[in-house]
């Protein structure tokens, strides 16, 4: 248990579906971020979110549309995705310090999608 | 820009060493990570080293590092079956932290 839950952990979703990814953790952390994971690029960074600001949006297509109620919920909002987006959707959490320097990331088990 | 590069496998008899080396561009990296995904799971934190040590070594893992050269690796005494995953390194750029693209260590018997 690394104290960062992600559901569902698999899903499976037609292209015209509309669904949502969602995270938690329990550490008392300060910012949690989104990454992808597929075979042609390992670990892309997504989103960061420090005190439920949006810090950090890599190029990412609008089809993902993340969410950051509060600092301890993350969600991943999906429409009209299409099959390259199927990956593993990994979460993460971690304290930020007063600088903002990170100093290690805790992982969520991922959610597996598959965009048919 | 930053990138961290390792090599993509690594297969290793069972008992032996594993040394999974990794090379990654930022000088100004304070931490440096290895981190390990087992099958169907997320990512978790191995080890880590700050920049101003060169050695740092828990039970069976030591972590070389070599700033010189921007050269990291991770060592793995009497490697055993559960030791099978993806290693990713990382290094840590303020707010976040940039990885590799890992390195699948399969063991044979």
């Amino acid at each position: 248990e690394t104290g960062v839950t992600q559901t569902p952990r698999h899903l499976v979703m037609g292209m015209t579906n509309k669904k949502s990814l969602k995270c938690e953790q329990h550490l008392g952390h300060n910012a949690m971020y989104w990454y992808k994971q597929s075979a042609k690029k390992p670990l892309e960074l997504m989103f960061v979110y420090n005190f439920k600001e949006q810090t950090e949006n890599n190029s990412v297509p609008s089809r993902f549309s993340p969410e950051c109620p509060n600092s301890s919920h993350l969600f991943l909002h999906l429409h009209t995705l299409q099959p390259e987006d199927s990956a593993l959707y990994l979460c993460a959490s971690s304290q930020l310090g007063t600088s903002g320097g990170i100093r290690e990331l805790f992982f969520g088990e991922g959610s597996r999608l598959t965009v048919l | 820009g930053e990138d961290v590069e390792q090599s993509l496998f690594l297969s290793v008899r069972e008992g032996d060493s594993s040394v999974i080396n990794c090379t990654y561009t930022d000088s100004s990296s304070t931490y440096l990570y290895w981190y390990k995904q087992e099958p169907g799971a997320g990512l978790q934190l191995l080890t880590y080293i700050f920049s101003n040590m060169d050695m740092k070594q828990d039970q069976r893992l030591t972590v070389l590092l070599n700033k010189k050269d921007k050269h990291l690796s991770l060592r793995i005494a009497d490697t055993q079956t559960g030791d099978s995953a993806i290693y990713f390194c990382a290094e840590r750029d303020a707010s976040k932290i940039i990885f590799g693209s890992g390195t699948r260590l399969s063991i044979r018997p």
